[in-house]
């Protein structure tokens, strides 16, 4: 089963719209934590935003939100006000798993490409 | 501003001919690794190190070997690169303490082979 879905290949959203991007999880772990990333065209992965398994309250990082539904295992991420400098490959992530070696295990999903129409 | 760096952009080599990657960081983590992304797919972790300790991951290829020579930078080697082995390499550094675990990344490597 994979562990981080998300079921939107591509998503278009018009400039200054609001956007959601889907991500769900799969876990047996009771303390996980959960990543957003932004990959521009240029490569970089840039980290966005991040909720841990036991914050109640959802993350938030300026335009960036992370719906977090826990019993849905839903991490979705929602940028308000679109710009077009948004238009990027976004990669849902989870942290779980035992913490040795001085990493836990990260997985990425399969990513959507955002794209900002003027 | 402190950083993950990598060097060069863009790299291209020939089938077979040995190939090395330099990822370097000024934000003093002590984990580095290195992912392997190909055309629209997700990052695939290739190793870490946690401070001069290897962690290979299982399905990491032999072609691929790494060195932490210093806190502050970490080399991917190829040994002999195939076509498969084009893609975008990514370093990422991250603090070893337990919790958040928030990985940063460098800009990437993106390998071509002929």
């Amino acid at each position: 089963a994979q562990k981080i879905t998300q079921t939107q290949p591509g998503m278009f959203v018009q400039e200054k719209e609001a956007v959601t991007l889907d991500c769900t999880y799969d876990t047996s772990d009771q303390s996980y934590g959960l990543f957003w990333y932004k990959q521009p065209s240029s490569g970089e992965m840039i980290f966005l935003i991040y909720q841990g398994s036991y914050d109640e309250q959802n993350a938030t990082e300026g335009r960036y939100s992370l719906n977090f539904q826990k019993a849905r295992k839903s991490a979705n991420l929602v940028i308000s006000a679109s710009q077009l400098g948004d238009s990027a490959m976004y990669f849902c992530a989870m942290r779980e798993g035992i913490f040795s070696g001085g990493y836990q295990k990260v997985t990425f999903g399969t990513g959507t490409k955002l794209q900002v129409i003027p | 501003d402190a950083m993950v760096i990598q060097n060069p952009r863009y790299q291209v080599t020939q089938f077979g001919k040995p190939v090395t990657l330099s990822c370097s960081q000024t934000l003093n983590h002590n984990v580095m690794y290195w992912y392997q992304q190909k055309s629209s797919q997700a990052p695939k972790l290739l190793f870490h190190y946690y401070d001069k300790d290897f962690n290979n991951e299982a399905d990491t290829p032999d072609n691929f070997q790494s060195r932490r020579p210093n806190t502050s930078f970490c080399f991917l080697d190829i040994r002999s690169p195939g076509l498969g082995d084009a893609a975008m390499y990514l370093c990422a550094t991250s603090i070893a303490v337990t919790g958040i675990n928030i990985q940063y990344f460098g800009a990437g490597t993106r390998l071509s082979v002929l």
